[in-house]
């Protein structure tokens, strides 16, 4: 499945952090998603092989995210907010042209900044 | 654009009861449907989906779900509640040819015995 790293970190205010995500090796498609209490999964950035091909979700210039060679990503955020602390949801897909198949997610990464 | 509507944030059932939760769409283009289920702790546990062939669904535990075009909807039920059942509930929405999965606000079922 789709494996993220770490679950759970916690860290102060203004620091920088780093999250990983591992998709499932044969899907195109990498996702990242926010989820706040009570809300749905919101949408953050998406890649088709190595390119950012909508990065439309990020919040603002403190959110970047790189997947140099297809595979990993790695999604940073930059002196933190206590507003970011979220889960960060990770999904990966195997898609063409002419359809879409499911999302499958990682157990996501629980950030609280404080 | 599409979008997804959840109606109600909580459902309450009794064990053994009909479980209906409610997911309305929007999308001018046929769409993609998916119902996940999530667990505390948990990431996202795809339960069913809607891809254009057979507008009634089975998925995993029990759950199905029927595409109705006229009604814009894509309506989750179980038979008879479980208490293993008691998690939150997303519909999401997705279109061939896009890429993003637009998601509801969901719903938090609760299972009573």
């Amino acid at each position: 499945g789709v494996s993220q790293d770490p679950r759970h970190k916690i860290t102060k205010r203004g620091q920088n952090v780093t999250f990983r995500c591992d998709p499932i090796s044969e899907h195109n498609r990498l996702y990242w998603y926010r989820q706040t209490l009570g809300q749905g999964p919101e949408f953050l950035i998406y890649f088709q092989g190595t390119g950012a091909a909508d990065d439309s979700g990020l919040p603002n210039d403190r959110f970047f995210a790189v997947r140099p060679e297809g595979s990993v990503s790695t999604l940073k955020i930059q002196r933190t907010e206590r507003g970011d602390s979220a889960v960060y949801l990770c999904a990966s897909s195997l898609a063409s042209l002419r359809r879409n198949t499911e999302a499958f997610f990682g157990q996501g990464t629980r950030l609280t900044v404080v | 654009a599409q979008s997804v509507t959840q109606l109600g944030s909580h459902v309450s059932v009794s064990e053994g009861a009909l479980v209906l939760l409610r997911c309305n769409y929007s999308s001018s283009v046929p769409p993609y449907l998916f119902w996940y289920v999530q667990y505390p702790n948990q990431g996202l546990q795809l339960l069913l989906k809607y891809t254009s062939a057979a507008t009634l669904v089975k998925g995993i535990n029990g759950f199905e779900a029927e595409f109705k075009k006229s009604e814009t909807s894509f309506h989750l039920t179980k038979p008879s509640a479980h208490m293993s059942d008691a998690a939150e509930y997303f519909c999401a929405v997705t279109t061939s040819g896009t890429y993003k999965y637009i998601f509801g606000t969901g719903t938090r079922l609760k299972v009573l015995a």
